[in-house]
């Protein structure tokens, strides 16, 4: 099993539909993240948590809010998917304090397509 | 915030190419991370690099970090068309990281 499962891999919806990306993880880490990635644009941070109780927003929030259920569950909803929320998403997780880095592990994806 | 610039944003080399991909910073780094991704995939970590002046390589990839730590370079010897996808590089900033827009690199064998 991926160190870092995200459900579902691909989705399609319509506009205005409640939407909720799950994002699991076996390595025990305590960080937590979601990312959103659009061509040419790279990788541009929704939210991130670094532990249960600490939720933090990312550069591009709006439109979306995170829940982290446990330490190895962060999901991300979309209330009221809009056609520009099209892209594919990615969780990440990283612990600064076993290797001194923050170095992040990701997830394969979640593509969304909001018709 | 931290901003980071890569360039070129595509690149396309013939089989046995050398190749350098860089990654200029708005700010000093704390700690830059190269990674790759395949198209539609997930992203692979590469390297991390934190000193000044520093340089990591593994396999045909040699990344390095200047001395003032604002920019970066993945070098790429000899390519190959696994070497094909998506670069970017990440820097790190109170515990989160901010990405480049990214480097497709498509190697015709």
């Amino acid at each position: 099993d991926a160190d870092v499962t995200q459900t579902p891999r691909n989705r399609i919806t319509k506009t205005g539909k409640r939407i909720m990306l799950e994002c699991s993880q076996t390595k025990g880490h305590d960080r937590m993240y979601w990312y959103r990635q659009d061509p040419g644009l790279g990788l541009r941070l929704i939210y991130y948590s670094f532990d249960v109780k600490d939720i933090n927003k990312g550069e591009i929030s709006d439109g979306y809010s995170v829940s982290r259920q446990a330490q190895a569950k962060f999901s991300l909803s979309l209330e009221s998917a809009i056609p520009n929320q099209t892209a594919l998403y990615f969780c990440a997780t990283s612990d600064l304090k076993l290797s001194g880095a923050n170095v992040l592990t990701f997830g394969a994806g979640s593509r969304l397509t909001v018709l | 915030s931290q901003e980071l610039e890569q360039s070129p944003q595509s690149l396309i080399v013939q089989e046995g190419k050398n190749l350098t991909i860089n990654c200029t910073s708005s700010k000093t780094l704390y700690g830059l991370y190269w990674y790759k991704q395949k198209y539609g995939e997930g992203l692979i970590f590469l390297m991390m690099l934190q000193k000044g002046g520093e340089e990591k390589s593994h396999e045909k990839i040699t990344a390095k970090l200047d001395e003032k730590k604002q920019q970066s370079s993945l070098h790429i010897t000899a390519s190959q068309p696994s070497h094909a996808g998506i670069y970017l590089c990440g820097g790190s900033s109170y515990g989160k990281l901010t990405f480049g827009q990214g480097t497709i690199l498509t190697v015709h064998p």
